[in-house]
């Protein structure tokens, strides 16, 4: 079965501008989360999912939101985008809530 | 504050040699551990354990949990080329599906 897919693959952004990531998640799973990583602060947790209700998020600025669409896809947006965004962000699903997730290849964005 | 750490954070061997990678945690309300694979960019996933004292296996790879002492260790054993690449772990937090990663430990096996 497919699976994760994220899109697109690369971002190149001028500061200020806001962005629109894209997760499918594998079919059948209702729970995604989103990671940010750099190399500095590694994996990140951005806020995860269920059921199209957002249950957890981490420790990041408002301008970093996200949703969850009845078919479990979901999207997460940066707005007023600063350098320090520039990151591999990375979207996981699993069937339930606290079960193995798995991730997809995420998208590398590059805020100039 | 949770926090998850890993060692050593680098680490350099030959083909066929035995490698530990370790893993600590303080997490409230511990769940689950996981460790994962990243060679380009997804991570792909390798263990999860519950159980203390229970040990996983897949091949040459094997893992195990002490929850009283709060760590896991994942080996490799008979390590190949294939094997480098960067090893997270990860601890999951009551019935959420935030992961705390730990910084990763990056393997490199030369030939």
């Amino acid at each position: 079965k497919a699976g994760v897919t994220q899109t697109p693959r690369y971002l190149i952004k001028t500061r200020g501008q806001q962005v629109t990531l894209s997760c499918s998640p594998i079919s059948g799973h209702r729970s995604v989360s989103w990671y940010q990583q750099t190399p500095g602060q590694g994996l990140q947790f951005l806020f995860e999912y269920f059921s199209e209700t957002q249950r957890n998020k981490g420790n990041f600025p408002g301008r970093f939101s996200g949703r969850q669409f009845s078919n479990s896809r979901s999207e997460m947006n940066v707005s007023t985008l600063e350098l320090g965004d520039s990151a591999l962000y990375l979207c996981a699903s699993s069937w339930d809530l606290g079960r193995r997730y798995t991730f997809g290849s995420g998208t590398r964005l590059t805020v100039v | 504050e949770d926090k998850v750490v890993q060692s050593p954070l680098s680490l350099v061997v030959h083909e066929g040699d035995t490698v530990t990678l370790n893993c600590s945690y303080e997490v409230t309300n511990f769940r689950s551990l996981l460790w994962y694979k990243q060679e380009k960019k997804a991570p792909t996933f390798l263990f999860m354990l519950t159980s203390s004292g229970i040990e996983k296996k897949s091949g040459r790879l094997s893992s195990i949990l002490d929850k009283k002492e709060l760590f896991s260790i994942l080996n490799i054993t008979a390590t190949q080329t294939g094997d480098s690449a960067v090893y997270l772990c990860a601890v999951g937090s009551g019935n959420t599906g935030k992961l705390i990663f730990g910084q990763g430990t990056t393997l490199q096996v030369k030939p």
